[in-house]
């Protein structure tokens, strides 16, 4: 069955520095694969969609790539600060419906 | 900047009891979701609504459940009658097709007592 797997370990890092959060899926072609940020007892938030045939895709100060290879995203927060703070959530579609697998998120602390 | 809402922001109820949880999706958007995440899991697909029906729905959106788009701005989710299992925050999410970025309500926590 599809698998979507990302670091259920906090990540901790100190302000100004680059957080990297991977996505793994495995039994998966995806045509696109999208980031949503989750604060504690909220909704998620859309960050960045990337499409399959998109090696990288920019915004602001995040950055993600799709490596349909790999089966892997990567995703990238610049310059952190403690506002980035937050559960970052991969997610993936599941047939044509729109219907979003997700996976567990990984928690992001950026320390000042 | 348009987004999507729901009320109430928490709904505490007695198992067996029925529950309606309401969205105003986004006003020009097509596609309607509703997700549910337990305390502490990954956000989970409950059920995806198009053009007036259903066009999927996960299995455990079984016969207790159902949707409705009454009118042309609320999207409705029911729970004939909750279990303890359905508590848990429900989100609604909104989208112009079914192959981009969704926008996710604000959630509403159900709690079955």
């Amino acid at each position: 069955s599809q698998k979507i797997e990302q670091n259920s370990e906090a990540l901790n890092i100190q302000e100004g520095k680059t957080a990297t959060l991977t996505c793994n899926y495995t039994n998966y072609s995806p045509a696109y694969l999208q980031w949503y940020r989750q604060d504690p007892g909220r909704g998620p938030v859309f960050l960045l969609l990337i499409r399959e045939n998109e090696k990288e895709k920019r915004k602001e100060r995040l950055k993600v790539t799709f490596d349909t290879t790999l089966k892997q995203s990567l995703f990238h927060i610049t310059a952190s600060q403690p506002a980035d703070s937050a559960t970052y959530l991969c997610a993936l579609p599941a047939g044509n419906t729109g219907k979003l697998i997700f996976g567990q998120g990984t928690t992001l602390q950026v320390k000042p | 900047e348009p987004e999507v809402t729901q009320t109430p922001s928490h709904q505490v109820t007695q198992m067996g009891q029925e529950v309606i949880l309401r969205c105003v999706p986004i006003s020009n958007h097509l596609y309607f979701y509703w997700y549910r995440q337990i305390l502490g899991q990954k956000v989970e697909f409950l059920v995806s609504f198009y053009n007036n029906e259903i066009s999927e729905k996960s299995e455990i959106f079984d016969d207790q459940f159902s949707v409705e788009r009454p009118d042309g701005s609320n999207f409705t989710l029911k729970i004939r009658s909750t279990k303890l299992e359905d508590s848990a925050m429900y989100f609604c999410a909104s989208g112009k097709s079914s192959y981009n970025e969704q926008f996710f309500g604000p959630g509403t926590r159900l709690t079955v007592l």
